[in-house]
This record gives C-alpha cells, structure tokens and sequence, in this order.
C-alpha cells in the first residue's frame, strides 16, 4: 500500500529554533507539493518540486523557509528561525504530472511553535 | 480571483444521501477533485472528474459536473458515520502547472 510518510508527526519548539520536516513521497512519484493548513488560511501552498527541480516556491516566506529535494525519495521543509505564526499543520503530496493531475497526502506534521 | 467556494456545513441523517457542492472560477481547468479529510489526517483522495465529464459514478459516489454555471457537487448515497468529515472540492491549475486551488472545505455531520 503506497502512500507519502511524513516526519516528524508532531512538533512543539520555542520561537527562534530551527525546525525541519520530512517527506518520502511515493515511489515513482515525480512531482512533490509542500501545503500549510490553518483553520484562518485554509490550505495553502507553499512550495512544488518537479523531478526534483523547484517549481514554485512562491507562497514560501523566503526569508526563514526554505525546501529542497536532496533526492529523489525525500523532500525536506526547513523553518528558521521559527516563529509563533508558523504553527500549523504542514503536508506534503506527491503525484505524477500527466496522471490526471493527482496529488496523494501525508499524514501531515502538527506544528506548534511557543 | 480564484475562489473555489463551498458551504461550511452539512448536516444529514444516517442513511439520507448528501449533497456537497463546490463552485470555482477557472473554466479552463483541466480535472476537479474530492478530497475527504477526517480529524487528525491528511487529505485523502475520493475521486476526480476530468472537464468534459459531466458526471461520474463511484460507488456510493456520484460527481456532477455543470460547466456552464462552473458547479461541481459530490453526492454520497446511503450516508454513515464513518463519512462524517471535512470535503474539500479542488480545480487543477490550467496552465500546466499542476496546481491546485482548494476549497474552503464542508464539514459533513452524520446523525445516526
């Protein structure tokens, strides 16, 4: 049964620290997407990697987010320094381009940052 | 804008069908989806329509698609429990970007 991990599941860290959150996407998957979920915002997207190459990382705070892909079975979503506002819940979700679109989720990584 | 719009609630009986509707903006989009999240979840894929569909059957699951008006509805025949949860309707970008704009999501409540 293939589906998208996510580590860690839960994350609680005080202001200012570093924080990063892990993704292994389905394998064969060539397209990646790293959301954040609040109850004010909804579901936005931060950032989307295409055979492992950046997209858009448009709705991504450049300043203390940053994601990348060192390979091809992980994807990674750094926060630093972390900031109160940042708490949420952040998925990831793979997919591949050309199979009707489709994106499959994580279980997602609740953030709470004191 | 790029609004993709739904009701915040939807209560229904054990056993009624449901009814969850969604409008969006961009008639050029290429599929729409149903994703279903339950508390504490990620958002689970349920079906999608690609736009020159008009409907599609899974199931329990029926997908209504009226592209004149830019409506999608997702209907759930013979309602329980185990549906109650958040329903986020969903269009794909049409420029090839493959991204997506979601709903703001309907909470379903099964009354047993």
């Amino acid at each position: 049964d293939a589906r998208v991990t996510q580590t860690p599941r839960h994350k609680v860290t005080e202001m200012g620290q570093e924080v990063t959150m892990r993704c292994q996407p389905i394998l064969g998957h060539n397209t990646v997407f790293w959301y954040r979920q609040t109850m004010m915002q909804g579901l936005e997207l931060l950032a989307y990697f295409r055979n492992r190459a950046p997209l858009d990382d448009s709705g991504m705070p450049k300043d203390r987010f940053s994601a990348e892909m060192p390979d091809a079975t992980l994807a990674t979503l750094k926060i630093q320094p972390s900031e109160p506002r940042d708490s949420a819940v952040y998925f990831c979700a793979s997919g591949n381009s050309g199979a009707a679109d489709t994106q499959y989720f994580g279980p997602g990584t609740r953030l709470t940052v004191l | 804008g790029e609004d993709v719009e739904q009701s915040l609630f939807l209560s229904v009986r054990e056993g009624d069908s449901s009814v969850i509707n969604c409008t969006y903006t961009d008639s050029s989009s290429t599929y729409l989806y149903w994703y279903k999240q339950e508390p504490g979840a990620g958002l689970q894929l349920l079906t999608y329509i690609f736009s020159n569909m008009d409907m599609k059957q899974d199931q329990r699951l029926t997908v209504l698609l009226n592209k004149k008006d830019k409506h999608l509805s997702l209907r759930i025949a013979d309602t329980q429990t185990g549906d109650s949860a958040i329903y986020f309707c969903a269009e794909s970008k049409s420029s090839g970007t493959y991204k997506y704009i979601f709903g703001t999501g309907t909470r379903l409540k099964v009354l047993a």
